[in-house]
């Protein structure tokens, strides 16, 4: 079985860097794409960016210019930096498998991130 | 970027009811459509991909359907888990891009 777990600060100073890190256990993460969702409270989904497999990346170009995802296939780990965060930036975060095939199959639990000074 | 609109909004419906949920594309995403599952301070659960595959462990009492840019997410003999907000998703062209979600309510 899958599991995902975020992990990060839970409150960030603007215009700070947002750093979260989703933790893979009970599979591979060869051949996967690897995305973060994110969803400000009481409101909907918003698709952040994936990585795939040795690092390719696809990202919202609403976002592209302040967001990195990266992947560490040694530690399962990969991890999302927002920079140059705003009050907008506020949501719940969550890191998910998949997405290309078969939709996003394996969620974290999420991790509410709150932009403030 | 695609548009996805849900329709309706809310929906109202008792345990036993039949209820159908309503998603649109702005453009054709051919299939690559999936919904989700969403219950309060919990992560989506995945459904359906590919517009009407069941992912694994989902009960048959969900269907979906639809290709191009209108689908449709079917839920048979409505039992108290299932009431949660629903989401439709498109995975055709990036960005991807959710709905605002419906929200089925207990009447």
């Amino acid at each position: 079985q899958v599991q995902l777990q975020e992990s990060g600060p839970g409150l960030v100073k603007p215009p700070e860097t947002l750093s979260l890190t989703c933790s893979v256990s009970g599979n591979s993460m060869g051949s996967h794409y690897w995305s973060w969702i994110r969803q400000p409270p009481g409101k909907g989904l918003e698709w952040i960016g994936y990585v795939f497999d040795i690092g390719t990346t696809k990202y919202n170009p609403s976002l592209k210019s302040r967001v990195t995802i990266s992947i560490d296939t040694s530690k399962m780990q990969f991890s999302l930096r927002l920079t140059s965060v705003t009050a907008a930036d506020t949501a719940v975060y969550y890191c998910a498998r998949g997405g290309v095939l078969r939709g996003l199959d394996y969620w974290g639990q999420g991790s509410l991130v709150t932009v403030s000074s | 970027d695609i548009q996805m609109t849900q329709s309706p909004s809310i929906l109202s419906a008792s345990v036993g009811d039949r209820v159908t949920i309503t998603c649109r594309a702005s453009q054709s995403v051919s299939t690559w459509l999936a919904w989700y599952q969403q219950k309060p301070g919990k992560a989506p659960r995945l459904l359906m991909y590919k517009a009407s595959s069941l992912d694994t462990g989902v009960s048959s009492r969900f269907s979906g359907s639809g290709s191009g840019t209108e689908f449709t997410l079917t839920i048979t003999s409505l039992r108290p888990a299932d009431f949660a907000t629903y989401y439709c998703q498109q995975y055709n062209a990036y960005p991807w891009t959710f709905g605002q979600g419906t929200k089925l309510e207990l009447k």
